[in-house]
């Protein structure tokens, strides 16, 4: 099914280990997304990308980078966990043109740091 | 900045019952407006997406309406079933996307 794949589904790291949160889209998608989703607070932005080769700051993105490696993968990295970003993750798409499609999200990545 | 508010942020219902969830926005500037619901555990899967220029979609026993000027949307959901039972997110978007904390619905058998 078309879509947004995300890997891995969950992941357990200890403070200060390294990871990296994949995300693929085949639906020709120019706009990508990631987000951050924890109890009380819905859904915040922490990077996106509008376009292939152009990767912009959300709402709160310390301790995390991200790539777009293509059009279709957009990775992000925590380089140092902390247990602050304990936390659902979420990659979206959308195209946006003329008239703004609406998104679609990922299945996300369940992360603990202890 | 752009602020969305759901109202009720829980609501519970017999089933069968219609019923009706609001988001309200505090910028009128937008291009769309999306629903989505999400299952516990899970992501977030589209429900209904309006346009600035329209009034209202439908898709199935989902009905949901957009009023830009007092910047407001609801979801209608007619004869409401327990598989219903979700957490409703609205979103905004213009140069950004913005949502709201959701309504969480549970439908008692």
């Amino acid at each position: 099914n078309a879509g947004v794949t995300q890997t891995p589904k969950f992941q357990v790291l200890k403070t200060g280990q390294s990871m990296t949160l994949q995300c693929a889209q085949d639906m020709n998608h120019n706009s990508m997304y990631w987000y951050r989703q924890d109890p009380g607070m819905g859904l915040r932005l922490i990077y996106y990308s509008a376009s292939e080769g152009t990767t912009d700051k959300g709402e709160v993105p310390n301790g995390y980078n991200v790539s777009r490696l293509n059009k279709r993968e957009f990775s992000l990295r925590l380089e140092s966990a902390a247990p602050s970003q304990t936390s659902v993750y979420f990659c979206a798409s959308s195209e946006v043109g003329g008239t703004p499609s609406g998104y679609t999200f990922g299945s996300g990545t369940r992360l603990t740091v202890v | 900045k752009q602020e969305v508010t759901q109202i009720p942020a829980a609501l519970s219902v017999p089933e069968g019952e219609n019923l009706v969830l609001n988001c309200s926005f505090t910028d009128s500037a937008i291009y769309n407006l999306q629903w989505f619901r999400q299952d516990p555990g899970k992501g977030l899967t589209s429900l209904l997406l309006i346009q600035s220029s329209q009034r209202e979609q439908t898709s199935g026993r989902l009905n949901a309406s957009l009023d830009k000027s007092s910047g407001r949307s609801t979801l209608y959901i007619a004869a409401s079933q327990p598989g219903d039972s979700a957490t409703y997110l609205c979103a905004v978007t213009y140069q950004k996307v913005t949502f709201g904390i959701g309504t969480k619905l549970q439908v008692i058998p």
